[in-house]
């Protein structure tokens, strides 16, 4: 089974508007991390946000949200006000912990990826 | 200062031909990491080295090498190349082996194989 699904291979969003990016992951892990990174078409992969399976509240960066469902599974990115700059492809990615997950473990996990395309 | 740099970031060879990659970070990190990343832009762990020690070696062939020179340094040396090893690899390291910390990543290696 995929660790970290992403249903969305491409979206389209105005300028201006948010636009929610959605993954699930799947662990048995009671401790893990969930990850978005960008990857514009220049290809270096940037680091957006965390969110510590253990943080009660949704971690934000600027413009950047995660929308943290621990019940669900889901860890949907939200970006407001998108921005012609925000063009690329995002990944979710996993990092699961604790002593019994094995050193397989140790290493992100991605998902597909969605390419986000911003209008303007 | 770039926190993970890789060198070079494009490598055309032919078939056949050695090549190595170079990964530095200067985050002062324990644990650095390879990554692959296909045509189809899924990105795979490869190697995972903790103080220069193998920790993961996932199905990768025996062609492929990762060296770790010190905790700073983590090289990829590929035997033999192979038109399917055409890919971009990524470089990245967290602070350690054990916390949920960020992976850092590199700007990429673009390898093509002709």
């Amino acid at each position: 089974a995929q660790k970290i699904t992403q249903t969305q291979p491409g979206m389209f969003v105005q300028e201006k508007e948010a636009v929610t990016l959605d993954c699930t992951y799947d662990t048995s892990d009671q401790s893990y991390g969930l990850f978005w990174y960008k990857q514009p078409s220049s290809g270096e992969m940037i680091f957006l946000i965390y969110q510590g399976s253990y943080d009660e509240q949704n971690a934000t960066e600027g413009r950047y949200s995660l929308n943290f469902q621990k019940a669900r599974k889901s860890a949907n990115l939200v970006i407001s006000a998108s921005q012609l700059g925000d063009s690329a492809m995002y990944f979710c990615a996993m990092r699961e912990g604790g002593a019994n997950s094995g050193a397989g473990s140790y290493q992100l996990t991605f998902g597909k990826g969605t390419k986000l395309s911003v209008i303007p | 200062d770039t926190a993970v740099s890789q060198t070079p970031k494009y490598l055309v060879t032919q078939m056949g031909n050695d090549k190595s990659i170079k990964c530095e970070q200067n985050l002062g990190h324990d644990t650095m990491y390879w990554y692959k990343q296909d045509s189809k832009k899924f990105l795979k762990i490869m190697f995972s080295y903790n103080n220069k020690e193998l920790i993961i070696n996932e199905t990768v062939p025996n062609r492929f090498s990762p060296k770790s020179p010190d905790k700073a340094h983590l090289n990829l040396h590929i035997n033999s190349l192979e038109l399917g090893d055409s890919a971009v690899y990524f470089c990245a390291s967290s602070q350690d082996l054990y916390s949920l910390e960020t992976q850092y990543f590199g700007p990429g290696t673009r390898l093509l194989v002709l």
